[in-house]
């Protein structure tokens, strides 16, 4: 595609309801990577994809928060029994390939949740 | 927590000023990058410096590294009223497979005036 896709755009949860996030990153990106970004912060790193493989997942901030790319492409992030404190924009981010430390991350335009 | 701290947290000057951000970090790194967000949209990647490099032009955005200081500036001359947005530094840190996640700054948010 064109560029990193995310849907929804926008979530409203009420607190304790699941919610899955999904991104649709640029075709033959072989990276994949999860930030969550609060109001006025930069984004902060949550886990990392190469290929289907989950590499680092130490920016999860809880065991409510899973992600999966079962086949290397498309990616969930789901977040069980949410709480206010996980209102935030998810930014999804690909590139090309691994490995390589000039590699370029490129963004979707996020999904804003709002937990009430 | 973040990598680093950027100054100033918010900026605002006149279309055609020229714009000077900063950031500094914490740990050593192999890369810096500069992105670009606009209201409500994703990051835009401006430009890369590498540790080993002092400075680096991409048209209007200047930026320098000083490995010692741990630290970075981004400068953005004859500024337009579309170069409104906020600017994040993001470091890199290793080059494992398992080191690929940047780590970003809490942003300088830019206004420009027309």
């Amino acid at each position: 595609g064109a560029g990193v896709s995310q849907s929804p755009r926008y979530k409203v949860a009420k607190r304790g309801q699941d919610v899955a996030l999904r991104c649709d990153p640029i075709s033959g990106h072989v990276s994949l990577f999860w930030y969550q970004q609060a109001l006025g912060q930069g984004p902060e790193f949550l886990t990392y994809f190469q290929n289907e493989a989950q590499l680092d997942k130490s920016g999860l901030p809880s065991d409510r928060f899973f992600a999966e790319r079962p086949e290397g492409s498309v990616s969930t992030l789901k977040i069980q029994r949410t709480q206010q404190e996980d209102s935030a924009v998810y930014l999804c981010a690909s590139s090309l390939r691994a490995g390589i430390a000039k590699n370029i991350q490129y963004f979707g335009a996020g999904t804003r949740l709002s937990v009430l | 927590s973040q990598q680093g701290e950027e100054d100033p947290q918010a900026l605002s000057i006149q279309e055609g000023e020229n714009a000077t951000m900063n950031c500094s970090y914490k740990t050593s790194i192999n890369n810096l990058q500069w992105y670009r967000q606009n209201s409500g949209r994703g990051l835009v990647h401006l430009i890369l410096i590498r540790s080993n490099e002092r400075e680096k032009h991409s048209g209007r955005l200047r930026v320098t590294l000083d490995t010692s200081k741990k630290s970075s500036s981004l400068l953005i001359t004859a500024s337009r009223a579309a170069d409104t947005a906020s600017y994040f530094c993001a470091t890199r840190l290793g080059t494992l497979q398992g080191a690929q996640k940047l780590v970003f700054g809490q942003g300088t948010r830019l206004t420009i005036n027309p």
